[in-house]
């Protein structure tokens, strides 16, 4: 079965630090897909990256990085320069891909980022 | 394009009451699917279709039916509920791209249901 785990429940930033939330995920499947969110206090859930397992360089996306580290298992989140706008819930999650072509996520149980001024 | 939308937005329902909630896409994506977020838990799939007409359980399916009659749409069902069904309801929607693509789910703003 898959497992994601994100292991801060909590993590707080000064405005314009870098910050990393930690993920490692576990699974059998030979190809899959690492994915991040982000949910802000209004709710809703938005895409910030993905990584894909076979992709040899780690995925950017403006001020998003994801270290993936596939022997360690593990897709850490790297937000450069904290803005007071990145205060959120952050979900990390990954895709199992049925043989039909569809996938499904597994997600992380969540890391809620704080920025401060 | 509004993309994937829900409704409603929020729900009061006694134990025993009946509803449905309403997904709708119009990206024209094949793959369509329904969690629940609980306080500390994550998001949870309940069941997902891989196309109109199909539907498959997901992770915490008991206590919920769905149909995808149309491509663009697909309901969630709560045919008695429970107190444990309080949540928040996310429905998603993506399109396949591949083994080399992300598979991006899109989701909607969310249901907000609350069982007495």
């Amino acid at each position: 079965a898959q497992k994601i785990t994100q292991t801060q429940p909590g993590m707080f930033v000064q405005e314009k630090e870098a910050v990393t939330l930690d993920c490692t995920y576990d699974t059998s499947d030979p190809s899959y897909g690492l994915f991040w969110y982000k949910q802000p206090s209004s709710g809703e859930m938005i895409f910030l990256i993905y990584q894909g397992s076979y992709d040899q360089q780690n995925a950017t996306e403006g001020r998003y990085s994801l270290n993936f580290q596939k022997a360690r298992k593990s897709a850490n989140l790297v937000i450069s320069a904290s803005q007071l706008g990145d205060s959120a819930m952050y979900f990390c999650a990954m895709d199992r891909r049925g043989n039909s072509g569809y996938s499904t996520l597994t997600f992380g149980k969540g890391t809620m980022l704080l920025v401060s001024p | 394009n509004a993309g994937v939308t829900q409704t409603p937005k929020f729900r009061v329902l006694k134990t025993g009451q009946s509803m449905t909630l309403l997904c709708a896409q119009d990206m024209n994506h094949e793959y369509m699917y329904w969690y629940r977020q609980d306080p500390g838990m994550g998001l949870r799939l309940i069941h997902y279709s891989v196309g109109e007409g199909t539907t498959a359980k997901g992770e915490v399916p008991d206590g919920y039916n769905v149909s995808r009659l149309k491509k663009q749409n697909f309901l969630l069902g709560l045919e008695s509920a429970a107190p444990s069904q309080t949540s928040v309801y996310f429905c998603a929607s993506s399109l396949f791209s591949g083994n080399g693509g992300s598979n991006e789910q899109f989701f909607g703003p969310g249901t907000r249901l609350t069982v007495l």
